[in-house]
């Protein structure tokens, strides 16, 4: 079954840091970009970040540039997100999902999401 | 920065009812428009991509339009499994992407 799924959430307090983790199965992870997009309590969706199918480019949000860092290791399957300097706005579920172009991009895959509290 | 504006944020509808919904980007984005289905606790769902391509397996009853700076996500006869909040994305702006705020569609 194709599939993700991301763990690693909790809680952490301000200025504190997390890395969530996402596992993909079914699929060949290396011939995607992969993002992590994350949705506060209540609110929409925003995009976080996003990582080149062989980890040589990465692109991130304004608000979490310099605090967050995407990476992959396509060896394992996996995609994480080292979250650092954790602020109570970044509280959030944070969903892996997967860059799909058909067209143009869109996500065509998303895991069950990971949430994520910061507070102290 | 490319914003998305939905409307309504909200909207009640009955089962059987034609809806449509509208997201209108701050800039020209062509077709590079998408739009996802979510429900309570669950992750999003693609529903339609590039503005009027319909995802493999959603049904025939959503269907969108638009191109430029105007969108609309129809459902042309609400089922009791749409009720949901709807999500409209560009991806004009590649690699870096934004959403709207969302619809909820609800229960009349």
């Amino acid at each position: 079954e194709v599939q993700l799924e991301e763990s690693g959430g909790g809680l952490v307090q301000p200025g504190g840091s997390l890395r969530l983790s996402c596992a993909a199965s079914g699929f060949i992870l290396t011939t995607y970009w992969m993002s992590w997009v994350r949705q506060a309590p209540g609110r929409g969706l925003e995009w976080v970040a996003n990582i080149k199918h062989d980890g040589s480019e990465t692109f991130y949000l304004d608000s979490v540039k310099g605090r967050f860092t995407i990476s992959r290791d396509n060896a394992k399957d996996s995609l994480y997100l080292q979250m650092n300097n954790l602020r109570a706005e970044d509280t959030a579920v944070y969903y892996c999902a997967r860059d799909w172009w058909s067209l143009h991009w869109s996500f065509d895959l998303w895991g069950r999401g990971t949430l994520v509290t910061v507070s102290s | 920065d490319i914003q998305m504006t939905q409307s309504p944020s909200s909207l009640s509808a009955s089962v059987g009812d034609r809806v449509t919904i509208t997201c209108r980007a701050s800039q020209s984005i062509s077709s590079y428009l998408n739009w996802y289905q979510q429900k309570p606790g669950k992750a999003p769902k693609l529903l339609i991509y590039a503005a009027s391509s319909l995802q493999s397996g959603v049904p025939s009853r959503f269907s969108g339009s638009g191109s430029g700076t105007d969108f609309t996500l129809t459902i042309s006869s609400l089922q009791p499994e749409d009720f949901a909040s709807y999500y409209c994305q560009q991806s004009f702006s590649t690699p870096m992407y934004t959403f709207g705020q969302g619809t909820k569609l609800e229960i009349k």
